[in-house]
């Protein structure tokens, strides 16, 4: 499997701009997770779907962000509209829920910098 | 809710030397316990877990890590350091898998591994 691909790797823009981040999980894996770090705040969940549905988005910093599952193979995570202070990565991660041991697999990031 | 606090947020050893990352967890439910290891520039991957059985559980690249549930404590070591051992080491938790909201880990804040040859 390719594991999960995540794109863009970076992003550049400007304050004020909509940033969309997309993720492919690992297909068959029914968890998908949004995560952001930054030097200050570590690891922070953001949201997480199951099934294609958000289940818990209490991580979600402000109206500004928004998460989707259209479909079991793709989600995206929108900014709109981006401030300096979402500059971090963001990774997406997925599992499997008749995994028991919830182990979840990370996707390489998005390095988000917004000026 | 469960948390988990790792003590030092960088921690650095010589080439061969004892590695020892210490984790310790709060939950109010018996615990699965993750480590996590981050290189530069990528995401994170699984090191090793303990979910039920054997408190000692070992990991890929040599680790291994002790659940103490007296301690509520899930230190990682490794005998000896390698120069490939440097990276950021995440440990996390989860209650379980009963429920939806139980998928979710929490982790904790890092330690940057260095070492020096």
């Amino acid at each position: 499997d390719a594991g999960v691909i995540q794109s863009p790797r970076h992003e550049v823009t400007e304050m004020g701009q909509e940033v969309t981040l997309r993720c492919k999980p690992i297909s068959g894996h029914d968890y998908l997770f949004w995560y952001r770090q930054t030097m200050m705040r570590g690891l922070e969940l953001l949201i997480y779907f199951n099934n294609n549905v958000p289940i818990d988005d209490s991580g979600m910093p402000e109206d500004r962000f928004s998460a989707k599952m259209p479909n079991a193979s793709f989600s995206t995570l929108k900014i709109q509209p981006s401030e300096p202070r979402d500059s971090a990565v963001y990774f997406c991660a997925s599992s499997l829920s008749r995994d028991y041991n919830n182990e979840q697999f990370f996707g390489p990031g998005t390095r988000l910098t917004v000026l | 809710a469960q948390s988990v606090t790792q003590l030092g947020s960088h921690v650095s050893v010589s080439e061969g030397a004892l590695v020892l990352l210490r984790c310790n967890y709060s939950s109010s439910v018996p615990p699965y316990l993750f480590w996590y290891v981050q290189y530069p520039n990528q995401g994170l991957q699984l090191l090793l877990k303990y979910t039920t059985g054997a408190t000692l559980v070992k990991g890929i690249n040599g680790f291994e890590a002790e659940f103490k549930k007296s301690e509520t404590s899930f230190h990682l070591t490794k005998p000896s350091a390698h120069m490939s051992d440097a990276a950021e080491y995440f440990c996390a938790v989860s209650v379980g898998f009963s429920g939806g909201s139980n998928y979710k880990l929490t982790f904790g804040k890092g330690t940057l591994l260095t070492v020096n040859p």
